[in-house]
């Protein structure tokens, strides 16, 4: 079965702090590929970044910076100097090849970043 | 370029009505699909469609029906509708055959039922 975890509930952080989500997947196939949503207090989901399971690398997006690794079924994000604007609801989700094509989310973390 | 198009943003119903969430999208996107997002609970697959008359249930199917007639809609009917379905929808669409491809999420409908 597929799974996605995302043990914080809920961080709160000061501007200009570092945060970093955690995200957990599980899955026995080899072919898959892993995103992360933003969901800001207006509630669109907004589109982070897509990583298939073939890539490790690293990826920096101006303060956004993602860690996959697969030893430990981890993609984690990163969020350098936080600003007030990042506090959302993030979630990290797992896609398939093959199937439903669906997106297996998991539950988000509510990121509040105070003034 | 509208991307997906959710209507209506709010609704609410008295239990046992029924009605229809309508979802459009004009990227030509051969995928879509409905999920329903509760606290602390994610988002959770309703049905989804692979093409323009082919749809399958989801995560959580009972009490919606769906029906894909053309590429570009994808409504989803709440037949008898509970309090248990009252939950924020959000209908998304994606384009290829892979997973690579991530979703293009509509900005939602809130519904409530009473």
């Amino acid at each position: 079965a597929q799974k996605v975890t995302q043990a914080q509930t809920e961080i709160s952080v000061v501007e200009k702090e570092d945060v970093t989500l955690d995200c957990v997947y599980e899955t026995r196939d080899t072919t898959y590929y892993l995103f992360w949503y933003k969901q800001p207090p207006s509630g669109e989901l907004v589109f982070l970044i897509r990583r298939n399971s073939f890539d490790e690398q690293n990826e920096i997006s101006g303060r956004y910076s993602w860690n996959f690794q697969k030893s430990t079924s981890s993609f984690n994000f990163t969020i350098t100097a936080s600003q007030v604007v990042d506090s959302a609801v993030y979630f990290c989700a797992l896609r398939l090849r093959g199937g439903s094509e669906k997106l297996v989310f998991g539950k988000g973390t509510k990121l509040t970043v105070n003034p | 370029n509208a991307g997906v198009t959710q209507t209506p943003k709010f609704q609410v119903l008295k239990t046992g009505q029924s009605m229809t969430l309508q979802c459009a999208q004009d990227m030509n996107h051969e995928y879509m699909s409905w999920y329903r997002q509760d606290p602390g609970m994610g988002l959770r697959l309703i049905h989804y469609s692979v093409g323009a008359g082919i749809t399958d249930q989801g995560e959580v199917p009972n009490g919606y029906n769906v029906s894909r007639s053309t590429t570009e809609d994808f409504p989803l009917r709440l037949l008898s509708a509970a309090p248990s379905q009252t939950s924020v929808y959000f209908c998304a669409s994606s384009y290829g055959q892979g997973p690579g491809y991530g979703y293009t999420f509509g900005s939602g409908t809130r519904l409530t039922v009473v």
